[in-house]
């Protein structure tokens, strides 16, 4: 079964940072596009960024120059750097898998909380 | 970036009835889109990929169509679990989802 587990989430004051990290489990993780999406509060989904099985990687121009993402194959887990935070990146952030690189999402975590505020 | 636009914003159906949600592209997205299923507190759940095709374990009435720039998802006969909100998503160049159709009890 698959098993999308993050962390990391919590309060951060607006130019701080935080780093999510989920961990994987139930599939092969080394062959799987894996990808992080937000929600804000009462809003509508939003791609963040995605790391393909190869390590190449890809951001939403909202969050280019400020996230990072990465993969520890060797522990299968997902990272999320997250630098310069603002107001508007309070969001339930969830980890994802996709089939492939750049395509839908075949299996979501329950997701974990940034609260970006003063 | 390709806009992705859901009607209604909420459609009120009740219970056994048929829905019908849609969701038009701003360009063509060729069959590159999937439905998703999101209830209060939970993630959201894939319903349908490639315009089409039904995920494992969802049921025969959930059915996806359509292609370019209109597609369709159609609930046949709306079950008590089926009220939720649902996204569709483009991955034909890179990701944007739709605003979401709240499908709520009549």
């Amino acid at each position: 079964e698959v098993q999308l587990l993050e962390s990391g989430g919590g309060l951060v004051q607006p130019g701080g940072s935080l780093r999510l990290s989920c961990a994987a489990s139930g599939f092969t993780f080394t062959s799987y596009a894996m990808s992080w999406v937000r929600q804000g509060p009462g809003k509508g989904l939003e791609w963040v960024s995605e790391i393909s099985s190869g390590g190449s990687t890809y951001y939403a121009d909202s969050v280019k120059g400020r996230f990072t993402i990465s993969r520890d194959n060797s522990n299968n887990a997902l990272y999320l750097q997250m630098n310069s935070l603002r107001a508007e990146d309070t969001a339930v952030y969830y980890c994802a898998k996709g089939p492939y690189s750049l395509s839908y999402v075949d299996f979501w975590g329950q997701g974990t909380l940034v609260t970006v505020s003063s | 970036e390709i806009l992705m636009t859901q009607s209604p914003a909420t459609l009120s159906v009740s219970p056994g009835e048929r829905a019908t949600l849609s969701c038009r592209a701003s360009q063509s997205v060729n069959s590159n889109l999937a439905w998703y299923q999101q209830k209060p507190g939970q993630a959201p759940r894939l319903l349908i990929y490639a315009a089409s095709t039904r995920a494992t374990g969802i049921p025969a009435r959930f059915s996806g169509s359509g292609s370019g720039t209109e597609f369709t998802l159609t609930i046949s006969s709306l079950q008590s679990e089926d009220f939720a909100v649902y996204y569709c998503q483009q991955y034909n160049n890179w990701w944007t989802f739709g605003q979401g159709t709240r499908v709520e009890i009549k």
